[in-house]
């Protein structure tokens, strides 16, 4: 079975300063990796993913996460924070034959001026 | 393009009552999925649908029904509520025909069920 470990339930940068957020999976196959945003009471909407290819992939909102098979992590990143990316923010994983995602616990970003 | 609509939006319960939840997309998605959602625990599938009539169980499956009569609805029940479903369900869909269903998924913006 796949699983994703986020590190941190709350990460508070500030704006302008890089916004980290860990993410490691575990699977026993190639796994597609996703993150996903929550803005409050609203539903999930990706930000980028990994399937095959290269591995540092860009999403929207500046956003962008590097494949990293050696250390089994895929943190996502984003080199300046604005005021609105505070939200929560959900790590995925998938194997390649199965249909479901399996998602971290959620990190929750908070961004101070 | 109304992408994945769920409704009720909001509902209250008694413990024991019953209800459907129902989630409607208009993308043509062969895939559809209901999830939980509590603080601290992220989401966590319910069940999921790969097509038309079939279901299948996710990761806590216990105390809810659901039926995938129609390619565009996916309906969640609650036979006997119960307090420990108070929670946020969403549901989601993905994959379009023979494409990847890893193109991502598409979520709706969820209910917010609570249960007394």
């Amino acid at each position: 079975a796949q699983s994703v470990t986020q590190l941190g339930s709350h990460v508070s940068v500030s704006e302008g300063a890089l916004v980290l957020l860990r993410c490691n999976y575990s699977s026993s196959v190639p796994p597609y990796l996703f993150w996903y945003v929550q803005y409050p009471n609203q539903g999930l909407q990706l930000l980028l993913k990994y399937t095959t290819g290269a591995t540092l992939v860009k999403g929207i909102n500046g956003f962008e996460a590097e494949f990293k098979k050696s250390e089994t992590s895929f943190h996502l990143t984003k080199p300046s924070a604005h005021m609105s990316d505070a939200a929560e923010y959900f790590c995925a994983v998938s194997d390649r034959s199965g249909y479901a995602l399996n998602f971290g616990k959620g990190t929750s970003l908070l961004v101070t001026p | 393009n109304a992408g994945v609509t769920q409704t009720p939006k909001f509902r209250v319960l008694k413990t024991g009552q019953s209800m459907t939840l129902l989630c409607a997309q208009d993308m043509n998605h062969e895939y559809m999925y209901w999830y939980r959602q509590d603080p601290g625990m992220g989401l966590r599938l319910i069940h999921y649908s790969v097509g038309e009539g079939t279901t299948a169980k996710g990761e806590v499956p216990d105390g809810y029904n659901v039926s995938r009569l129609k390619k565009q609805n996916f309906l969640l029940g609650l036979e006997s509520a119960a307090p420990s479903q108070t929670s946020v369900y969403f549901c989601a869909s993905g994959g379009q025909g023979s494409a990847d269903p890893f193109d991502g998924y598409t979520f709706g913006s969820g209910t917010r069920l609570t249960v007394v």
